[in-house]
């Protein structure tokens, strides 16, 4: 049982470059999140997945795109990189527990540096 | 809105010194409030909830709706609680967390 999974783990793009941050979790949760974590700033919310086939925007979606492929995997797209998106990347999945209580699993991030 | 603060980037306090880690938020609805910690080189975890007024690694947080806190507490530091915490707010709609901007603790020998 690994949880929740990122690949890479580290990148450096030129400025306009794509690329495709993955994420995969076997815990068969339902819900999946993309936050991206800065100095000062905690982690934000850039889209989330409810369920299989469903995506929405979160607080900072603008420069990205995702994919709930399947239940396991919920991917991260930048079409053309910027400067401003070098950050760290971290994917979540949730388990959601009886009594409204609920947990949300981490991976370990990826950093990535836009040049 | 919602919104959570954590003022203190930093606190540094000797071992054995007790220790506040300061969360207040702004919310609309009946909150629901969490805290994670990451370790140095490893992942953000949940550290407890408020919903389960439970205590981990000696730590408490107790919700004052009044002061629309919810601060995380230890009376004696150990120096394996050096870490980065989040306090977090649930979005109901979204079902996602709003982070706050973190507190770095740091427990000195």
């Amino acid at each position: 049982n690994a949880g929740v999974t990122q690949t890479p783990k580290f990148q450096v793009l030129k400025t306009g470059q794509s690329m495709t941050l993955q994420c995969a979790q076997d815990m068969n949760h339902n819900s999946m999140y993309w936050y991206r974590q800065d100095p000062g700033m905690g982690l934000r919310l850039i889209y989330y997945s409810a369920s299989e086939g469903t995506t929405d925007k979160g607080e900072v979606p603008n420069g990205y795109n995702v994919s709930r492929l399947n239940k396991r995997e919920f991917s991260l797209r930048l079409e053309s990189a910027a400067p401003s998106q070098t950050s760290v990347y971290f994917c979540a999945s949730k388990r959601a527990l009886a009594g409204g209580q609920e947990t949300q699993y981490f991976g370990p991030g990826t950093r990535l540096l836009v040049l | 809105a919602q919104r959570v603060t954590q003022p203190e980037k930093l606190l540094s306090v000797f071992k054995g010194a007790p220790v506040e880690l300061k969360c207040n938020y702004s919310y609309s609805g009946s909150p629901e409030l969490f805290w994670y910690v990451q370790y140095s080189r490893q992942r953000l975890q949940l550290l407890l909830r408020h919903i389960s007024r439970e205590s981990i690694k000696g730590f408490t947080a107790d919700l004052n709706k009044g002061e629309t806190s919810f601060h995380l507490k230890k009376p004696f530091a150990q120096e394996e609680d050096s870490a980065m915490y989040y306090c977090a707010l649930l979005d109901t709609g979204r079902r996602a967390l709003t982070f706050g901007s973190g507190t770095r603790l740091q427990v000195q020998p």
